[in-house]
């Protein structure tokens, strides 16, 4: 079993849409939690942390659910900017220590 | 502020070459991991330096090594190429105590892409 396991897609949605990822985790001593976001052949971005119970950023909204060791992104209002793909990353220590814990990847498009 | 800097973008090697990649954290990082990124895969952590030392290793052969300098900055060696070495090198750096930045977030550089023949 992969420990951060995604569902790879693609999302195909048109603009203005709402989508949701989904990513689950093995390791339920995990810490801490992040999406970032790669376009294509670029580095991965931050998009946003996730801590305790989720936060929201403008049109994104991450959720954590500790007890069922998943994450979720959900992307309000899509704009065709959002075309990416993004991953979903966990690290197992509480500080900046230690290594990333990536998913495969969720790629999304978003049509005109 | 410069983000992380990271040579050569592209190299091509042949098969049992030896290569070496470079990094230059963030100002004010002082931690420095590398990830591999074979194609439509995730980065895999192959591992992190502070403090000029290797404090964690991802499951990644002795063939590949690597040193951080008193400026912090990094090295990645890779020996004996295999052909499953092509992928694309990723460099990341975190603040320190004090160091700009998200606390506990790793800030990526542009990438090496490394292409075995």
């Amino acid at each position: 079993r992969k420990e951060v396991e995604q569902d790879p897609g693609p999302f195909n949605v048109p603009e203005g849409a709402t989508v949701a990822f989904n990513c689950t985790y093995s390791n339920s001593a995990s810490q801490s939690f992040f999406w970032y976001r790669q376009d294509c052949r670029k580095e991965p971005k931050l998009l946003m942390s996730v801590y305790s119970s989720g936060n929201e950023d403008g049109r994104f909204t991450a959720q954590l659910n500790r007890a069922s060791q998943y994450i979720s992104l959900l992307i309000r209002d899509s704009k065709l900017s959002d075309s990416a793909t993004y991953l979903c990353v966990v690290n197992p220590r509480s500080s900046n220590t230690g290594k990333l814990i990536f998913g495969q990847g969720t790629t999304l498009q978003v049509k005109p | 502020d410069a983000g992380v800097t990271q040579s050569p973008t592209h190299l091509i090697k042949t098969r049992g070459q030896q290569v070496t990649l470079r990094c230059s954290p963030k100002s004010g990082h002082d931690t420095v991991s590398w990830y591999q990124q074979a194609l439509g895969q995730g980065p895999q952590f192959i591992f992190q330096y502070y403090e000029e030392e290797e404090r964690q290793r991802g499951n990644f052969p002795d063939r590949f090594s690597g040193h951080q300098f008193p400026n912090y900055s990094s090295e990645l060696n890779v020996n004996a190429l295999l052909l499953g070495d092509s992928a694309l090198y990723l460099c990341a750096s975190s603040p320190g105590l004090g160091g700009p930045g998200v606390r506990d977030t790793q800030y990526f550089g542009p990438g090496t892409r490394l292409t075995v023949l």
